[in-house]
């Protein structure tokens, strides 16, 4: 399979509280990006991290990777519970055109 | 509003009908994609078009067929639809800097 993983599978805190998911992957990649897909609708890209990057914020977002280890994580600060959603991180390789998408971290944020 | 459209949005079929899944953008841009989700799994790629006339198979292609009409459109058609094949279908297109653009996602059920 070419499938990354990303863990936790779920997770669940309080509002304010910060969120944290991590992502590994396979091959070498040219780019590393983070989505967000809300309940019934499609995915809406966040924050992209190219190769030679080891880390990026935008806004409440804070993406590292670590291409020693393949592995990427994405963390949201004072979480709010708009940002209940599920998390989806997407290696894009140095050739082809595909990206491998990982299986999802679902946040619940409580209020 | 720019974006990616897809139709339907829901269809129910029987084993063994064909249907095509619609698919258009209007932000220009070359590439376009086709996405099936299933619980627990992530995205997998189905089949992709890196530019107006040029197809090429991803990661699950089995059971499926894609026409790029012109630079706008990618349909995806089902020929003789299988239980297997019970999933929501997106369809995004990539833009320049990299991010994939992704529907709202097209929820197949076979019967």
């Amino acid at each position: 399979s070419q499938q990354g993983e990303e863990d936790p599978q779920a997770l669940s805190i309080q509002e304010g509280e910060n969120a944290t998911m991590n992502c590994s992957y396979k091959t070498s990649i040219n780019n590393l990006q983070w989505y967000r897909q809300n309940s019934g609708r499609g995915l809406v890209h966040l924050i992209l991290i190219r190769s030679n990057e080891r880390e990026k914020h935008s806004g409440r977002l804070r993406v590292t990777l670590d291409t020693s280890k393949k592995s990427s994580s994405l963390l949201i600060t004072a979480s709010r519970a708009a940002d209940t959603a599920s998390y989806f991180c997407a290696s894009r390789p140095n050739y082809g055109q595909n990206f491998v998408f990982g299986p999802g971290t679902r946040l619940s944020v409580l209020p | 509003n720019a974006g990616v459209t897809q139709t339907p949005k829901f269809q129910v079929l029987k084993t063994g009908q064909s249907m095509t899944l619609q698919c258009a953008q209007d932000m220009n841009h070359n590439s376009m994609y086709w996405y099936r989700q299933d619980p627990g799994m992530g995205l997998r790629l189905i089949y992709y078009s890196a530019s107006e006339g040029t197809t090429d198979k991803g990661e699950v292609p089995n059971g499926y067929n894609v026409s790029r009409l012109n630079k706008r459109e990618f349909s995806l058609r089902l020929e003789s639809a299988a239980p297997s094949q019970t999933s929501v279908y997106f369809c995004a297109s990539i833009r320049p800097a990299g991010e994939l653009f992704f529907g709202e996602g097209s929820r197949l059920t076979v019967l």
